[in-house]
């Protein structure tokens, strides 16, 4: 595709449940990232991949929060017994690794009521 | 502590009008300095990219400037547009190794017909 796609685009549900959100990077892109915005501020680094591996997760908040990229391709930030305070646009980004800028996809606006 | 800070919070300006926005960053090891545009509902675009030595750059009517000695940088807007109105995000990569970004919480841009 010509961008970083995510799916869904917008996510509600509630508290105590499992959601699952989804990260297509651009194709070629080796590096991948998933940031968190909550409203008003700034994206927060959550974790990044190169290739398959998990590079650097010290963004992730607590063990309720993991990611996967199995196929070094699309990834997907699964989230187990939401909570209300986890409400917040999830972004992703992928990068080539030469080239020093990410691209960043539309997020998903996820709502836990 | 990696921060990045931006001023003014919110801006409203005449179609037409000129305006700078600034950004202060305490990140080390620093590599790059990135302006990006975020519309509301969208994933953040890149404006411009700085690099140690560089101390502006342009993009059509934006205009980046970088001191590396004070660790601040400014976007300039040159006759405002309606489409302008955004969110303008400071972003500051440091060199550890993950080419993490940090992000400052934004200015939200209003310019008015």
């Amino acid at each position: 595709g010509a961008g970083v796609s995510q799916t869904p685009s917008n996510k509600v549900t509630e508290k105590g449940k499992y959601v699952e959100l989804r990260c297509d990077p651009i194709s070629g892109h080796t590096a991948l990232y998933w940031y968190r915005q909550s409203l008003g501020q700034g994206p927060e680094f959550l974790i990044y991949f190169q290739g398959t591996g998990a590079a650097d997760d010290s963004g992730l908040p607590n063990d309720r929060f993991f990611a996967v990229r199995p196929e070094g391709s699309v990834s997907t930030l699964k989230i187990q017994r939401t909570e209300r305070g986890d409400s917040a646009v999830y972004l992703c980004a992928s990068w080539t690794g030469e080239e020093e800028t990410q691209y960043f996809g539309p997020g998903t606006r996820l709502l836990v009521l | 502590k990696n921060q990045v800070e931006q001023s003014p919070q919110s801006l409203i300006i005449l179609e037409g009008k000129n305006c700078t926005l600034q950004c202060n960053y305490t990140v080390s090891p620093f590599s790059n300095l990135r302006w990006y545009k975020q519309d509301t509902g969208r994933g953040p675009v890149s404006l411009t990219i700085m690099t140690f030595s560089e101390n502006t750059k342009s993009n059509g009517r934006y205009t980046a400037t970088l001191d590396a000695d004070t660790k601040q940088s400014s976007l300039h807007i040159t006759a405002s547009q309606l489409s302008d109105s955004a969110s303008y995000i400071c972003v500051v990569s440091d060199r550890s190794g993950t080419y993490k970004y940090i992000f400052g919480t934004g200015t939200r841009l209003k310019v008015l017909a």
